[in-house]
């Protein structure tokens, strides 16, 4: 059973179009996490949400943390081939080990 | 460093052989974690090290998988006794704490034979 799932796990769409990403537990986390990798490297924090209802924006990406803390999305707007890539989230539990747990990721296909 | 780095960035080994792979953390970061990744897809946990405390192993799939951290920095993952299924690429993050983050390396593919 996957902690974090995540969807939709595959995702394809022409340039132009908007999508979201979405990421969802019964669990609570204190903070939760996107990260972004691309062929033949790690994945790289994209940022980082704390607060129950919070909104960050990074240009045309914006994510957002359930009330509840249970929850994220991640919206693109007018994608771009450049952000192509597998797009993780990861939550950090609010008692015991200090790791962070991962959703088996979004694969993400802008096509030109 | 300025990065993580891992090393070798690719290995081929025959099934039943031992490996080492090797993972430089970010000067400073007191955490350290592996992670498998097949074809792809989502990390899979293996282990985590912070600071001088017992490793958490909970993630290692099998007793052929150890790992150990030296000194407080420089990591080495050994799979002994190699299968197919061992496949995958490995990856090290390091980090000052999980709240901020992980900084990854670029992953050891390592492909059994």
């Amino acid at each position: 059973t996957q902690l974090l799932e995540q969807s939709p796990q595959f995702l394809s769409i022409q340039e132009g179009e908007n999508l979201t990403v979405y990421c969802n537990s019964s669990s609570v986390f204190s903070s939760l996490q996107w990260y972004r990798q691309e062929p033949g490297e790690g994945p790289v924090l994209l940022v980082t949400v704390v607060t129950g209802g919070e909104v960050k924006k990074l240009k045309r990406l914006t994510f957002q943390f359930g009330d509840a803390r249970k929850d994220s999305s991640l919206h693109i707007t007018a994608a771009q081939p450049g952000d192509t890539g597998l797009y993780l989230c990861a939550g950090l539990r609010i008692q015991g080990a200090q790791k962070l747990v991962f959703g088996q990721g979004t694969r993400l296909t802008i096509n030109p | 460093g300025a990065g993580v780095s891992q090393s070798p960035s690719n290995k081929v080994t025959e099934k039943g052989k031992d490996v080492e792979l090797r993972c430089d953390p970010i000067s400073g970061h007191t955490a350290l974690y592996w992670y498998r990744q097949s074809l792809g897809q989502g990390l899979e946990f293996l282990i985590y090290f912070q600071g001088n405390s017992a490793p958490d192993k909970s993630g290692l799939p099998s007793d052929r998988f150890s790992a150990e951290r030296t000194g407080g920095s420089v990591s080495t993952l050994t799979i002994q006794r190699t299968q197919q299924e061992d496949s995958a690429v490995y990856l090290c993050a390091s980090s000052l704490a999980a709240r901020h983050g992980y900084t990854f390396g670029s992953g050891t593919r390592l492909t059994v034979v």
